[in-house]
């Protein structure tokens, strides 16, 4: 079964919009880590958020908030405000196993998008 | 080093022929990982190693590739008997034993002709 589900292969947004990628997530340990990634046509994975399992509270960085979901087991991405530097490829991943030693590193298919003038 | 260093960065060989692609994480960093990218694709997991455990190696695609990490530090993957489908980025990645974010390397582009 898949770990991390990205259902939107693309999306589009026009700049100074907020945009929504969204992520599912199937696990049944209780303590995980859930991550944003971001890929420009350069390659180079950027790092953007990250969300504990146990945070009581959405993660936020700047532009970026992670809208986490715990029962529907939901991490979706909301990008505010978008640029047109925020065209690119957007990965979602999870680590299991933050109590009982981390397990790897697993990452979703992406999410392409592209932000259009 | 200041971030995960990767090489070569691009590597062009024959069908047939071995290679080896080398990763040196973040000083301190006790997770590495291997990860293959095919153009415009997701990333697919290869293997890990955390600390002295055994790696997870059930993403290897065959047995023609395998990983060693010496020292618990610089990590080497080797592809033998090279296919075109191996063609890919490599990317290695490396982090600390806490929920904390991965590193990557800028990656090895491999291609077999």
């Amino acid at each position: 079964a898949q770990k991390i589900t990205q259902t939107q292969p693309g999306m589009f947004v026009q700049e100074k919009e907020a945009v929504t990628l969204d992520c599912t997530y199937d696990t049944s340990d209780p303590s995980y880590g859930l991550f944003w990634y971001k890929q420009p046509s350069s390659g180079e994975m950027i790092f953007l958020i990250y969300q504990g399992s146990y945070d009581q509270q959405n993660a936020t960085e700047g532009r970026y908030s992670l809208n986490f979901q715990k029962a529907r087991k939901s991490a979706n991405l909301v990008i505010s405000a978008s640029q047109l530097g925020d065209s690119a490829m957007y990965f979602c991943a999870m680590r299991e196993g933050a109590d009982t030693g981390f397990q790897k590193l697993v990452f979703g298919t992406g999410t392409r998008l592209l932000v259009s003038p | 080093g200041a971030g995960v260093s990767q090489s070569p960065s691009n590597k062009v060989t024959e069908k047939g022929k071995d290679v080896e692609l080398r990763c040196d994480p973040i000083s301190g960093h006790t997770a590495l990982y291997w990860y293959r990218q095919s153009l415009g694709q997701g990333l697919e997991f290869l293997i890990y190693f955390q600390g002295n455990s055994a790696p997870d190696k059930s993403g290897l695609p065959s047995d023609r590739f395998s990983a060693e990490r010496t020292g618990g530090s610089v990590s080497t993957l080797t592809i033998q008997r090279t296919q075109q489908e191996d063609s890919a980025v490599y990317l290695c990645a490396s982090s600390l034993e806490a929920p904390t974010e991965a590193f990557f390397g800028q990656g090895t582009r491999l291609t077999v002709v």
